[in-house]
């Protein structure tokens, strides 16, 4: 029964590599995000998608990709790993511009 | 620079004594809102306050929200040790309501 899920937790890879990150949420809402949070804690926006549509890019290199194939799910692809990368990505949903709910976080190294 | 700056950057403080927490930003604001990180673990909401109210309670939550000093506080009352975590301030604005996090503060609550 969790709300918004994310796998995996952890995800540790080499440099170039590609890798996804998936999320789910059984909430309902109709907006989903995607986070980065750095080692120091600051939490900066990446993507948002309301109903599917891409809302929210920030300046977020091409490598990063959103995919979005229903409401409840919001995955990010990323191209060629790079070790900047490193950081937990949190996936987030909401109910239309409210409070947000957040998944546990995934933690990404770059070896 | 990030919208919400939050001070003090770090709190110590002994069990069943209150711990205020402010926040500052910088432009105009739909609403603010307060969330909880525990190590490790993905954010929480806690309370949201819309710009046109000025105070607001959740349980032993106090927030305040003064838009003429685009500041905000968040007072937490006869604080528990399972209150220590890290608490952000995020402002909400624009026709996405795109939050944007301040750096956080690490509050500890000594038994």
């Amino acid at each position: 029964d969790t709300a918004v899920s994310q796998t995996p937790k952890y995800l540790v890879t080499q440099m170039g590599n590609d890798k996804s990150i998936k999320c789910e949420q059984n909430l309902g809402h109709d907006t989903m995000y995607w986070y980065k949070q750095d080692s120091k804690k600051f939490l900066k926006i990446m993507f948002s998608y309301n109903n599917k549509e891409l809302i929210i890019n920030e300046t977020v290199p091409n490598r990063f990709s959103p995919k979005s194939p229903d409401k409840a799910h919001l995955n990010l692809h990323i191209n060629s790993l790079e070790l900047g990368d490193s950081a937990v990505y949190f996936c987030a949903s909401s109910p239309t511009y409210n409070e947000q709910f957040f998944g546990p976080g995934t933690r990404l190294t770059v070896l | 620079s990030q919208q919400g700056e939050e001070d003090p950057q770090a709190l110590s403080i002994q069990e069943g004594e209150n711990a205020t927490m402010n926040c500052s930003y910088k432009t105009s604001i739909n609403n603010l809102q307060w969330y909880r990180q525990n190590s490790g673990r993905g954010l929480v909401h806690l309370i949201l306050i819309r710009s046109n109210e000025r105070e607001k309670h959740s349980g032993r939550l106090r927030v305040t929200l003064d838009t003429s000093k685009k500041s905000s506080s968040l007072l937490i009352t006869a604080s528990r040790a399972a209150d220590t975590a890290s608490y952000f301030c995020a402002t909400a604005a624009g026709a996405n309501s795109k939050l944007t996090f301040g750096k956080g503060i690490t509050l500890s609550v000594r038994p």
